[in-house]
């Protein structure tokens, strides 16, 4: 069964700190990963990789795909408390747009 | 740019009720995705749409139900409500040029069901 894993499920830093998200994965016909923060309601689009070992950065924040070990990791440097929210890591197969499968989000806390 | 909108945001149905949830894209969008979102599940597919056609299903039972018009707005129907299918309903549209895979999505449309 295809799945998608995210760790920790929870994460308390103080504004700062750098925190890193991992996100493992079992798709079969692979196609991208991608990232979203959902801070209330609708998630927003961070990064889309599908390339092994090119990083991908915005900013603060920088991701990597890791696609022999079925990993990547975002990582924010300098947190901030805007950064509080949920991320989600989710997985595009086959040749679908639309269908994407969802890991269980890391909920990130930046305290002041 | 509009974004993705989604009527209603909040709703209350009791069990046995059906409801009907609607998605606007952002214009251009030809793709409408919906999803799932509850504590204990996170966020599962439930259809795709294009061009008025279904082109894919998750794993629901078919009291889930959509459809797509000409204009690309979609609509959601559950039929036979449950206690279990109390959850935000999510929308997300793309726009098929290539195979981007980013999705756009709206705010939901939280349903409570009593």
């Amino acid at each position: 069964e295809d799945k998608v894993v995210q760790s920790p499920l929870s994460l308390v830093v103080h504004e700062g700190d750098t925190v890193t998200l991992n996100c493992s994965y079992e798709v079969t016909n692979f196609r991208s990963l991608l990232w979203y923060k959902q801070e209330k309601k609708a998630p927003t689009f961070l990064f889309m990789l599908t390339s092994s070992g090119i990083e991908k950065k915005s900013g603060r924040l920088s991701s990597i795909l890791d696609k022999k070990e079925l990993f990547s990791i975002l990582n924010i440097t300098a947190t901030q408390t805007g950064d509080s929210a949920v991320y989600l890591c989710a997985v595009g197969y086959g040749g679908s747009q639309g269908n994407l499968i969802f890991g269980k989000g890391t909920k990130l806390s930046v305290k002041p | 740019k509009a974004g993705v909108t989604q009527t209603p945001r909040y709703l209350i149905k009791t069990r046995g009720q059906q409801v009907t949830l609607s998605c606007s894209p952002i214009s251009g969008h030809r793709s409408v995705s919906w999803y799932q979102q509850t504590p204990g599940q996170g966020l599962q597919f439930l259809f795709e749409y294009f061009s008025e056609t279904q082109r894919n299903k998750g794993n629901f039972p078919g009291r889930f139900s959509g459809r797509q018009f000409s204009n690309s707005r979609s609509e959601m129907n559950v039929s036979t409500l449950e206690l279990g299918d109390s959850a935000l309903y999510l929308c997300a549209s793309s726009f098929l040029q290539g195979r981007t895979g980013e999705l756009f999505f709206g705010e939901g449309s939280r349903l409570t069901v009593l």
